[in-house]
């Protein structure tokens, strides 16, 4: 199975801070990488797909960029609402994807 | 209106059973591809199972035996049975609709989820 690893496991920012999250993978997934966004005891939401382009819905203020191995998600003025987890995932091996280990966004 | 509405959590003793339902409205899910995702508490998100448009299945390895997936088109659910339950099965499980953005098998998200149910195994 592919292996996603996310850095850091967590992260204290302010309001209006850029956010960077970083997720790996063990092998190249070209672009077939999302991002979700999870509050506690709600369901995960989804951000991005494909790499970058972004959910109907969701602010422009997210973006994601990556492919091949190595993936990111930015947060460019962080707002009170998106302090979460956020959690990247492949679907290039169907259908076993697999969830990085999630990233912790908190309140500085 | 999309919209995913699990049941069937609840407490149960190692080595019982479960069965988990999915009811949705607003889409057809015999015609989409359905999953399973658990999250224990506190840890991160696992696909447990998949259900295809054909009616194919996949289990992962940890549940591989003991659970199967499966639907009912008359009443628009996908089920999760859950046999021979481990602690390690605690978790609170979604279920979720698998969007395919691209052209070929590979490229989706999970667009609409449920809002949860959870089940804990323990004496």
């Amino acid at each position: 199975d592919i292996q996603m690893t996310q850095s850091p496991s967590s992260l204290s920012a302010s309001v209006r801070d850029r956010v960077t999250i970083t997720c790996r993978a063990s092998q190249s997934i070209n672009k077939y990488l999302n991002w979700y966004q999870q509050k506690p005891g709600k369901a995960p939401k989804i951000l991005i797909y494909g790499a970058s382009s972004l959910q109907s819905g969701v602010p422009s203020r997210f973006s994601g960029s990556g492919s091949g191995t190595d993936f990111t998600l930015t947060i460019t003025s962080l707002q009170p609402e998106d302090f979460a987890t956020y959690y990247c995932q492949q679907t290039y091996t169907t259908p076993t994807w697999t969830f990085g280990q999630g990233t912790k966004v908190e309140v500085k | 209106e999309v919209q995913l509405v699990e049941s069937g959590g609840g407490l149960v003793q190692p080595g019982g059973s479960l069965r988990l339902s999915c009811a949705a409205s607003g889409f057809t899910v015999s015609s989409n591809f359905m999953t399973w995702v658990r999250q224990a508490p506190g840890k991160g998100l696992e696909c447990v199972s998949f259900i295809y448009t054909g009616g194919s299945t996949y289990y992962a390895d940890s549940v591989k035996g003991r659970f199967t997936i499966s639907r009912d088109q008359s009443k628009n659910t996908v089920y999760l049975q859950m046999n021979s339950l481990r602690a390690e099965d605690t978790a609170v499980y979604y279920c979720a609709r698998d969007y395919y953005y691209g052209a070929g098998p590979l490229g989706s998200y999970f667009d609409y989820w449920g809002q949860g149910t959870l089940v804990t195994v323990s004496s």
